[in-house]
């Protein structure tokens, strides 16, 4: 059974920091997603990541897939307070399928 | 990409009733997925709904508890049925569209 973990649940960071979200899952999967979800707000896709090595990036958000070691993250480069949120990893669980398996979320706070 | 309209957007239930969730999406897709994300929590995948045959629902969920339809290749409902205060939750439709996932704007489900 595929398993997403997630670390920190919970981060506090104070703005202009660097800090980086983890993202550990179980099998062997061909794709991760990133999402950011806003309090009472659906999700908002932030990164597909197809192959081992990917390295994407937007603004001051950058995440990474290593397949090998089943190792995603996603690094925050000097924090703003817009990017207070909760951040989630998922997973397509079988290869092929098309259904998500999502890590327990980051809850992020920046503050001023 | 795809745009997921979900209705309703909120709504508040007396407990013992019935709500049916309705997610339409622009783009012909093969599979829809329902997932629950309950208070505080991650998201957790109900069932995938393929059109022309009956939904696959997770471990955990039933049919009789939460019947889905699929009558095309653009609609789907999910319906919960008997509620109790336990299925208070946000109801999020998805569609996976190339290599992309896309979710509705939920439904949130308050049981009183």
């Amino acid at each position: 059974e595929l398993k997403v973990e997630q670390n920190p649940l919970f981060l506090s960071m104070q703005e202009g920091k660097n800090y980086t979200i983890y993202c550990n899952y179980s099998t062997t999967s061909d794709r991760l997603y990133w999402y950011r979800q806003d309090p009472g707000k659906s999700l908002e896709s932030l990164f597909v990541l197809l192959s081992n090595g990917a390295v994407k990036q937007e603004g001051r958000l950058m995440a990474s897939l290593d397949t090998k070691a089943r190792l995603s993250t996603l690094h925050i480069t000097a924090a703003v307070h817009d990017l207070s949120a909760t951040y989630f990893c998922a997973v397509v669980g079988i290869q092929g399928a098309q259904k998500l398996v999502f890590g327990q979320g980051t809850r992020l706070t920046i503050n001023p | 990409s795809a745009v997921i309209s979900q209705k309703p957007s909120r709504d508040i239930c007396q407990r013992g009733t019935s709500l049916t969730i309705q997610c339409q999406v622009d783009s012909q897709v093969t599979m829809m997925f329902w997932y629950r994300q309950q208070p505080g929590q991650s998201l957790t995948l109900i069932a995938t709904a393929n059109q022309g045959s009956e939904a696959t629902y997770e471990s955990g969920f039933v049919i009789d508890k939460f019947p889905i339809s699929r009558p095309n290749l653009t609609f789907s409902t999910l319906t919960v049925s008997n509620m109790s205060p336990e299925d208070s939750s946000i109801y999020l439709c998805s569609v996976a569209l190339n290599t992309e996932a896309f979710f509705g704007q939920g439904t949130r489900l308050t049981v009183v």
